[in-house]
Order: structure tokens, then sequence, then C-alpha cells
């Protein structure tokens, strides 16, 4: 059964605060992303990374920052949380076939995400 | 700029009614569609994708999706839901040449009995 673990399923952080979320899959994907979730929004990308130390921006990349050391790792860093950064974050993955950042060139890939972190920064 | 809409922001069926789930999509090119269902708690599961060929696709839970180029729409149907269809659900457009997926803003479904 394949698996997209997240490390915390809620979280209060003070203002100011660095905070870390981790995500881990276990399906070897190439791709992985870091969303939030917002009512009335949807998910917005947040960043995503396509391969080891390979990251790329989304949508709305202010105040975050990711790391990808390891393929089945992604984590998600808040340098210094605010009260807007309260949200749910969700981190996925999916397959990318062939090797390099525009290798497939489609995104016919379906997304495999975890259960979400509830952030909260008070 | 794509983009994808969602009309209904939260829709009540009756448990046994049919569903219709309304979507929207804005992109030049052919697009990879898809729904995901987000179950209380949970992280989003895919339902279906349509990425070329017939144009009624199945999915997974008795769902169906009809995609219509004319109508920039790809509808999500279900015959007869139940109590667990309660959920909320996301219309996604993948971008080719990338890696991004846009999401709708979703639409949550309550099921009364």
């Amino acid at each position: 059964d394949v698996k997209v673990t997240q490390s915390s399923r809620y979280l209060v952080k003070r203002t100011g605060e660095k905070v870390f979320l981790e995500c881990v899959q276990d399906m070897d994907h190439e791709n992985m992303f870091w969303y939030r979730q917002d009512p009335g929004l949807g998910l917005r990308l947040i960043y995503f990374s396509y391969d080891v130390k390979m990251k790329e921006k989304g949508d709305i990349p202010e105040g975050y920052s990711v790391s990808r050391e390891k393929k089945e790792r992604f984590s998600l860093i808040l340098e210094s949380a605010s009260t807007n950064q309260t949200s749910m974050y969700l981190c996925a993955s999916s397959h990318q076939p062939g090797q390099g950042r525009r290798a497939s060139g489609r995104a016919d890939h379906e997304q495999y995400f975890g259960p979400g972190t509830r952030l909260t920064v008070t | 700029a794509q983009s994808v809409t969602q009309p209904d922001i939260h829709i009540t069926v009756s448990e046994g009614a049919s569903l219709e789930l309304r979507c929207n999509y804005s992109y030049g090119a052919t697009p990879y569609l898809f729904w995901y269902v987000q179950s209380p708690g949970q992280g989003l599961q895919l339902l279906l994708k349509y990425f070329s060929g017939d144009t009624l696709v199945q999915g997974i839970k008795g769902f169906e999706a009809e995609f219509k180029r004319s109508q920039s729409s790809f509808n999500l149907r279900k015959p007869s839901v139940h109590w667990s269809d309660a959920a909320e659900y996301f219309c996604a457009v993948g971008v080719t040449g990338g890696f991004k997926t846009i999401f709708g803003a979703g639409t949550r479904l309550f099921v009364k009995a």
C-alpha cells in the first residue's frame, strides 16, 4: 500500500518560531510537492521538487523554504512563523518517467497525498 | 492563465439521489483532468482522470466524469449517493510541460438521510 506520511497531524507554534514540516513517501517517487489548503481557495502550491536537492517555487513561496536531501523526504520550513501561515499543509508525491526536469513534459501523473498537518500559529 | 472553477461551494443531496458536481477549466492545450476526493481529516485521493480517448471516464466508488471540450467542462457524476460519499471534491488540471497541477476551490458534499 503506497503511503505518504507527514510528521504531525496537528501543530501549534508561536509567532516568530522556526517550524519544520516533514514529509516521507515510500513509493520511490521523483516528484514531491507542498501545498497549503485554505477554505474557499483550494490547494495552492508552495514548492515542489523533481529530484534530490532540486526545488522550484510554486505559486505562494513567500515565507517558506524547502529541503530535499533524500529522495523519500521533503521538508517544508517556515523560517519565522506568522499568524497568516495558519493553515492545513498537504504533502504529495508523484512518479515521473525518465530523467531530469523536463523528461516527462507531461502532467498526467496522479499525485498521492499525505493526511495533512494542521498548523496554528498564535 | 490556467484556472479551474468549481461553481458550487457546497451541495446537499439525499442518500440514494443522483449527484453532479460541476467543474470548468481554462487551459489552452489538451488538458489532463482529475477529480480528487478528501474525506474529513484525510489527504486527497484520486477518483478518476482523463487524458484522451473516450470522453466518459469511470472512476472508483461508482463515480464517473464526462469531458466536454466545447463547454470546457469535466463534471463528476454518481447515480446514487451513499452517506459515505460526504466529503470535499476537487477538480484539477495538469499543466503540460511542467509539474504543476491546478486545483479548484473544492465542493463540499453533504448527504442527508
